[in-house]
């Protein structure tokens, strides 16, 4: 059974930094590519990052660029998202998803229950 | 940019009922079109990919349609455990998803 379960939230100053971590079980996670979609309080969904399965390839949403930084760590089968400079507008659930293939196709096959992150301003 | 738009924004049907969710694309995706269901305090959960093609383990009462710029997610016999919000996600460039249809019950 595939696993995901996102940790890291909580709530944060205007500017400050975060990192969420999401461990993965059920499959292997070197095959695929992950990804990090979030939802405003009340909003849709709207995706942030993703890196390939190797972890050589990262993207990002404009939105991210320059103030996220999306990692893994093949040995614990973790999935990592650095939020620095964060924004009032970063609020959001935060859900770590496993992506269908090993490169990057945007096909969210399993998603963690997400973990809260609520910016102060 | 690729943006995605669903109609209509909130539907009331009732258990039994055939529903219809519509889904534009402000330019071609081909098929690159995907669906998820999303219940209050849940995960989203992926229903459909590739326009049409059902994802394992998915009641068959679920289909996708349509290429191009238009598509369409049918639940051909409403069951009490559908009432949900249901997005819509483009995968062709930048993963972008509609703005949500939430399904309530009539």
């Amino acid at each position: 059974e595939v696993q995901l379960l996102e940790s890291g939230g909580g709530l944060v100053q205007s500017g400050g930094s975060l990192r969420l971590s999401c461990p993965a079980s059920g499959f292997t996670f070197s095959s695929y590519a992950m990804s990090w979609v979030r939802q405003a309080p009340g909003k849709g969904l709207e995706w942030v990052s993703t890196i390939s399965g190797s972890g050589g390839s990262t993207y990002y949403a404009d939105s991210a660029k320059g103030r996220f930084t999306i990692s893994r760590d093949k040995s614990k089968n973790t999935l990592y998202l650095q939020m620095n400079s964060l924004r009032a507008e970063d609020t959001a659930v935060y859900y770590c998803a496993k992506e269908i293939y090993y490169d990057s196709s945007g096909n969210f096959d399993y998603w963690g229950q997400g973990t809260l992150v609520t910016v102060s301003s | 940019d690729i943006q995605m738009t669903q109609s209509p924004s909130s539907l009331s049907a009732s258990v039994g009922d055939r529903v219809t969710i519509t889904c534009r694309a402000s330019q071609s995706i081909s098929s690159y079109l995907n669906w998820y269901q999303q219940k209050p305090g849940e995960a989203p959960k992926f229903l459909i990919y590739a326009a049409s093609s059902l994802q394992s383990g998915v009641p068959s009462r679920f289909s996708g349609s349509g290429s191009g710029t238009d598509f369409t997610l049918t639940i051909s016999s409403l069951q009490p455990e559908d009432f949900a919000t249901y997005y819509c996600q483009q995968s062709y460039s930048a993963p972008r998803f509609g703005q949500g249809t939430k399904l309530e019950i009539k």
